[in-house]
């Protein structure tokens, strides 16, 4: 079973930009979860979606919105983008069907924002 | 102060030692998850731990859950190169009664090096 995959790994955008993160989970999971992951904060919850519903959301700006799609692919947005947006984004897939179950984590996209 | 405290913050031990890394909760543990990172890269799912007392072991690693304490340990019996990274605990943290839906509170990790 491919395990869960996210798009680009590495991107540089500059201030006042925007930028879209992809996340494609592992085969019949529905609930995908993003992280950022920062030397200063450590990994913190930015929102979950469920069968392209948003059920979770942590406490991040709108300007960092989401979304599923019914293959249960889901993307990240991040728009005017700020220096402290540098960081680790990753993504978590899980069946989704509790609270509790099992989060699988992608590799990662590095976001440098200059 | 930080809801999943994990201790230490760093480890450096020699080939061949056991070691133990804790992860103490300030709110009612739900259910409680153990990552290794290597520096940069995803986690690696290592254990879930659920119910009070359980205990779980894969290859030399052993996770166990104290319920009562909130508080996890994971230990790693004689350690090899290949277990150095950074260990992160992560738990479901939600209010008694409520849901917490994909959302993992994380400690700060706790980074294990293990020389030759």
């Amino acid at each position: 079973k491919a395990g869960v995959t996210q798009t680009p790994r590495y991107l540089i955008k500059t201030r006042g930009q925007q930028v879209t993160l992809s996340c494609s989970p592992i085969s019949g999971h529905r609930s995908v979860s993003w992280y950022q992951q920062t030397p200063g904060q450590g990994l913190q919850f930015l929102f979950e979606y469920f069968s392209e519903t948003q059920r979770n959301k942590g406490n991040f700006p709108g300007r960092f919105s989401g979304r599923q799609f019914s293959n249960s692919r889901s993307e990240m947005n991040v728009s005017t983008l700020e220096l402290g947006d540098s960081a680790l984004y990753l993504c978590a897939s899980s069946s989704g069907q509790h609270s509790y179950n099992e989060q699988f984590f992608g590799p990662g996209t590095r976001l440098t924002v200059l | 102060s930080q809801e999943l405290e994990q201790s230490p913050q760093s480890l450096i031990v020699q080939e061949g030692k056991n070691l133990t890394i804790n992860c103490t909760s300030s709110k009612t543990l739900y259910g409680l998850y153990w990552y290794k990172q290597k520096y940069g890269e995803g986690l690696i799912f290592l254990m879930m731990l659920q119910k009070g007392g359980e205990e779980k072991s894969h290859e030399k690693i052993t996770a166990k859950l104290d319920e009562k304490k909130q508080q996890s340990s994971l230990h790693i019996t004689a350690s090899q190169p290949s277990h150095a990274g950074i260990y992160l605990c992560g738990a479901d943290l939600r209010l008694a009664g409520g849901t917490s839906y994909g959302k993992l509170t994380f400690g700060q990790g706790t980074i294990l090096t293990v020389h030759p």
